[in-house]
C-alpha cells in the first residue's frame, strides 16, 4: 500500500524562486492537510481541503497556495521562496469521520538559500 | 481556541527504565488525544489515540496513555523502554476528527544502555 506519497524528498531553492511540493493518496480519504515541522515549534498547519473543490487556511498560511482537483493530490505551492520558509513540510491525508487517524507522507526537506 | 502542552523538550533514561512524556490539552470541546512518534528522517506514525469510552488507551510497542479530564492531561507511559524507542514524540489535539490536528512542540526521547 502506497498511503501517502510526497515528492520531491528533498530540495534546495534560490530566493524568489517558485515550486510545487507534491502530495497524493492513494486510500479514496476526503481530507488532506499540509503542515511544517520546525525545530522546537512541533508541526504547524498551512493549509487543508475537506473535498475536491474546497481548501482552506490554516495556521500558517501566508506564502503558500493550494488547490484541490481531484480526491487523490493536493499539492503545495511556494509562488516566491523565502529563506523563512526553509522547513520539512508532511501531508497528511484521513477520512472524514470520528474514530479515525491522520495519515502522514515522509515528508520534503526544503532549504531556501 | 485549542493548544498543547509538552514537559520537556528532552527526556533520557536507561534501557529497561520507566518512560514518561507528559502532554497537556486545552479544548473548549470534548477532545480527540493522539499521540505520534517520529524517528528520524521518517514521518509520523500513530502510537495511539483517544477519542471516547474507555480513558486508558494501549497503543503500538507497548506505550499506553491515560486521558485525565479532571487534569486535562494525556501523558504517555512505558513500563521499560528499549534502546529502539529512541525517537521524537509527538501529543496532538483535535476537535473530534483527524484533520485539524494541534501539535505540541515534541519531546526528544534518548535511551541509554
Amino acid at each position: 500500500n502506497a498511503g501517502v506519497t510526497q515528492t520531491p524528498k528533498f530540495q534546495v531553492l534560490k530566493t524568489g524562486q517558485s515550486m510545487t511540493l507534491q502530495c497524493a493518496q492513494d486510500m479514496n480519504h476526503e481530507y488532506m492537510s499540509w503542515y511544517r515541522q520546525d525545530p522546537g515549534m512541533g508541526l504547524r498547519l498551512i493549509h487543508y481541503s475537506v473535498g475536491a473543490g474546497i481548501t482552506d487556511q490554516g495556521e500558517v498560511p501566508n506564502g503558500y497556495n493550494v488547490s484541490r482537483s481531484t480526491t487523490e493530490d493536493f499539492p503545495l505551492r511556494l509562488l516566491s521562496a523565502a529563506p523563512s520558509q526553509t522547513s520539512v513540510y508532511f501531508c497528511a491525508s484521513s477520512p472524514i469521520n470520528r474514530d479515525t487517524e491522520a495519515f502522514f507522507g515522509q515528508g520534503t526537506r526544503l532549504t531556501v538559500v | 481556541a485549542q493548544s498543547v502542552t509538552q514537559l520537556g523538550s528532552h527526556v533520557s533514561v536507561s534501557e529497561g527504565a520507566l518512560v514518561l512524556l507528559r502532554c497537556n490539552y486545552s479544548s473548549s470541546v470534548p477532545p480527540y488525544l493522539f499521540w505520534y512518534v517520529q524517528y528520524p528522517n521518517q514521518g509520523l506514525q500513530l502510537l495511539l489515540k483517544y477519542t471516547t469510552g474507555a480513558t486508558l488507551v494501549k497503543g503500538i510497542n507497548g506505550f499506553e496513555a491515560e486521558f485525565k479530564k479532571s487534569e486535562t492531561s494525556f501523558h504517555l507511559t512505558k513500563p521499560s523502554a528499549h534502546m529502539s524507542d529512541a525517537a521524537e514524540y509527538f501529543c496532538a489535539v483535535s476537535e473530534g476528527k483527524a484533520d485539524k490536528l494541534i501539535f505540541g512542540t515534541g519531546t526528544r526521547l534518548q535511551v541509554f544502555p
